[in-house]
């Protein structure tokens, strides 16, 4: 089966970059997409397809893959942005998805 | 507006049933892969399960797989979860999510709590 590995957790200063990673053998078959979860909040897309960003994401989002590793970047990290962060793909089948165990981004 | 709302979460028994419903609206729902998405209190996303479009095939993540069914009624914009055998792993909050063309999650839903216990 496909596991999608992130750590667990990540912190940086307000103004600093924040890189969070998710490894897994399925890529760079498959694209990796990222989505932030605020406390009792529904998750929000903010990365997909490796490197593409919705609509309405700051710039300061973007993501790129290499190899068996997916990274989300967040450049200039706002206190705003602390939320859990999670890296979605699918098995190499592409019939069934799989969610990273999630990192949780601290800012201050 | 475009939206998902889901209902028919609750306090179950171990081993009983629930059916889970999210209902579509503000976008042509036969038009669009659906998914369900769990979440157990202070953990992890969890993929569930899967319908196509049509609903010609569905895929599982292997612990629900023989005790959850998903499926759909295109008629009346409505996606269910029939969940059977709940065991208290199961306690989650259930979201619903759209697939869009590009393999994102674009519109989720709110969530519906279910909690399993005697």
């Amino acid at each position: 089966s496909h596991e999608l590995t992130q750590p667990p957790s990540v912190s940086v200063s307000p103004g600093q970059a924040a890189r969070i990673t998710c490894s897994g053998d399925a890529f760079p078959r498959k694209f990796a997409y990222w989505y932030q979860q605020k406390s009792g909040q529904a998750p929000v897309l903010v990365i997909y397809q490796d490197n593409k960003r919705p609509s309405g994401i700051p710039e300061r989002f973007s993501g790129s893959s290499s190899g068996t590793m997916a990274t989300l970047t967040i450049s200039g990290a706002q206190v705003d942005d602390e939320a859990d962060y999670y890296c979605y793909s699918t098995d190499t089948s592409g019939n069934r998805g799989v969610f990273g165990g999630g990192t949780k981004l601290t800012v201050l | 507006q475009v939206q998902l709302v889901e209902s028919g979460g609750g306090v179950v028994q171990p081993g009983r049933s629930l059916r889970l419903s999210c209902a579509a609206s503000g976008f042509m729902f036969s038009s669009y892969g659906m998914h369900w998405v769990r979440q157990a209190p202070g953990k992890g996303l969890e993929w569930v399960a899967v319908i196509w479009y049509d609903g010609s095939n569905e895929y599982y993540t292997d612990s629900v797989k023989g005790r959850f069914t998903i499926s759909r009624d295109n008629s009346k914009d409505t996606l269910y979860l029939q969940v059977n055998s709940l065991r208290a792993e199961d306690t989650a909050v259930y979201y619903c999510a759209r697939l869009n063309g590009e393999g994102s999650f674009d519109i989720w839903g709110q969530g519906t709590m279910v909690t399993v216990s005697s």
